[in-house]
């Protein structure tokens, strides 16, 4: 059981290169997201799906898009990267279906360099 | 005032020590908390959820205080491997939506 499996590890782009990053759960989860970390600023929510074909903007969505393919999969693009999107991206899934306490499960990240 | 608040850290500690971290949270509403660790460099992993009567794993004990909106976790005989950043995670209504929201976290050394 792979758990939240995401895709690269790490990517250097170039100022207005793209690129999708990608992630996928196997625990027939609902929800998915994905945040980003940078220091001293804690996780936050750029985008998330609360089922399959839907997607919905979180606190910081501006320079991405999403794509809920399926249950199991949700990507993120940076269409032009720009040097402020330099950080570690995470994306994670939870259960829902009206368990409260339904904790997130997150992949292990990727770190990503714009230069 | 952040929605989120924990002590600022880091703490430095002993080898068995007793060490205890708070976080206050700003929206009364909030339904579900939880405790993270994050070790460096990796994903946050899930420590504990937090339920109202407080509840205990192994060394690790929380508890939540709605009246005050505050949780607590308390490690107990510190070990080297609890040597990570912890986070709290509360549950919270945004302007964009329902949401957890994450603390800045509390770095803990467990020095030997």
């Amino acid at each position: 059981n792979a758990g939240v499996t995401q895709t690269p590890k790490f990517q250097v782009l170039k100022t207005g290169q793209s690129m999708t990053l990608q992630c996928a759960q196997d625990m027939n989860h609902n929800s998915m997201y994905w945040y980003r970390q940078d220091p001293g600023m804690g996780l936050r929510l750029i985008y998330y799906s609360a089922s399959e074909g839907t997607t919905d903007k979180g606190e910081v969505p501006n320079g991405y898009n999403v794509s809920r393919l399926n249950k199991r999969e949700f990507s993120l693009r940076l269409e032009s990267a720009a040097p402020s999107q330099t950080s570690v991206y995470f994306c994670a899934s939870k259960l829902d279906r009206g368990q409260r306490n339904s904790p997130l499960h997150f992949g292990n990240g990727t770190r990503l360099t714009v230069t | 005032r952040k929605e989120v608040e924990q002590d600022p850290g880091p703490f430095n500690v002993p080898e068995g020590a007793t060490v205890a971290f708070n976080c206050t949270y700003s929206n009364s509403a909030s339904q579900s908390f939880f405790w993270y660790r994050q070790d460096c460099r990796k994903e946050p992993k899930l420590l504990m959820s937090v339920y109202s009567s407080g509840n205990e794993d192994g060394r690790f004990t929380a508890q939540l205080n709605r009246a005050s909106q505050y949780i607590s976790l308390l490690i107990r005989d510190s070990k080297l491997s609890d040597s990570a950043t912890y986070l709290c995670v509360v549950n919270g209504l945004k302007s964009w939506g329902q949401n957890f929201v994450f603390g800045p976290g509390t770095r803990l050394s467990v020095l030997p």
